[in-house]
């Protein structure tokens, strides 16, 4: 499709609990991106792949978060024993190469942690 | 000190009024986006430039490579235009973003 697909669109999570989230890349697109965005503004950068090799991990709290992205299936985001401080909105975004032509967000998972 | 800063952080201005929103960086860049974000909603890829200047209906973005800076100018403004505007570049040799602390813009009717 012609958009960057994220799902769900909201998920509500008791602490300690597993968070999972979904991207569908533009299709053709080779490099996807996870950004967390806290305190309105505040965006961090997750994780890039380049199809389904990780390109750049460099932001990803290792210890409780992983991401995949396999051939014919969503990219995935989880979160293992969430906090409350996970509470923000994860956005993914995909571009078509690495010169960042088409660079797409998608609408983002509202993760609220209780 | 950010690698990209944003001026001004809020701007309120009447319908009709020509709008300029001023990006800085401080890092090599292979391009810069401009994104919109709307309150509670997605982001919006507005422009992305890595040399001169882009137009888009009312918006027009530009950008000096030796300067390390960029602008984004409504003509004309709309309260429907009312949204957060954030730069975001690109450093060289990453296709990474990192952002900037984002331009909340208010148009009055």
């Amino acid at each position: 499709g012609e958009e960057v697909a994220q799902t769900p669109k909201h998920l509500v999570r008791g602490e300690g609990q597993k968070a999972k989230l979904y991207c569908a890349p533009i299709k053709g697109h080779s490099y996807v991106f996870w950004y967390q965005q806290v305190l309105k503004n505040e965006f961090k950068f997750l994780i890039s792949f380049q199809n389904e090799n990780v390109f750049d991990e460099t932001g990803m709290p290792k210890e409780r978060f992983s991401a995949k992205c396999l051939p014919n299936s969503p990219c995935s985001l989880e979160i293992q024993a969430t906090k409350l401080e996970d509470s923000a909105v994860y956005f993914c975004a995909s571009s078509l190469s690495s010169s960042n032509y088409g660079y797409t967000f998608g609408s983002g998972t509202r993760l609220t942690v209780v | 000190k950010n690698e990209v800063e944003q001026s001004p952080q809020n701007l309120t201005a009447q319908e009709g009024e020509f709008i300029t929103i001023n990006c800085s960086y401080s890092v090599g860049i292979s391009a810069l986006h401009w994104l919109q974000q709307h309150p509670g909603g997605g982001i919006v890829s507005l422009f992305m430039l890595s040399s001169g200047k882009k137009k888009h209906g009312r918006l027009i973005a530009t950008i000096n490579i030796q300067e390390k800076h960029s602008s984004l100018h409504i003509t004309a403004s709309h309260p429907r235009d009312s949204a957060v505007y954030i730069c975001a570049v690109h450093n060289f040799g990453n296709e990474k973003l990192t952002f900037g602390t984002g331009t909340r813009l208010t148009i009055i009717p």
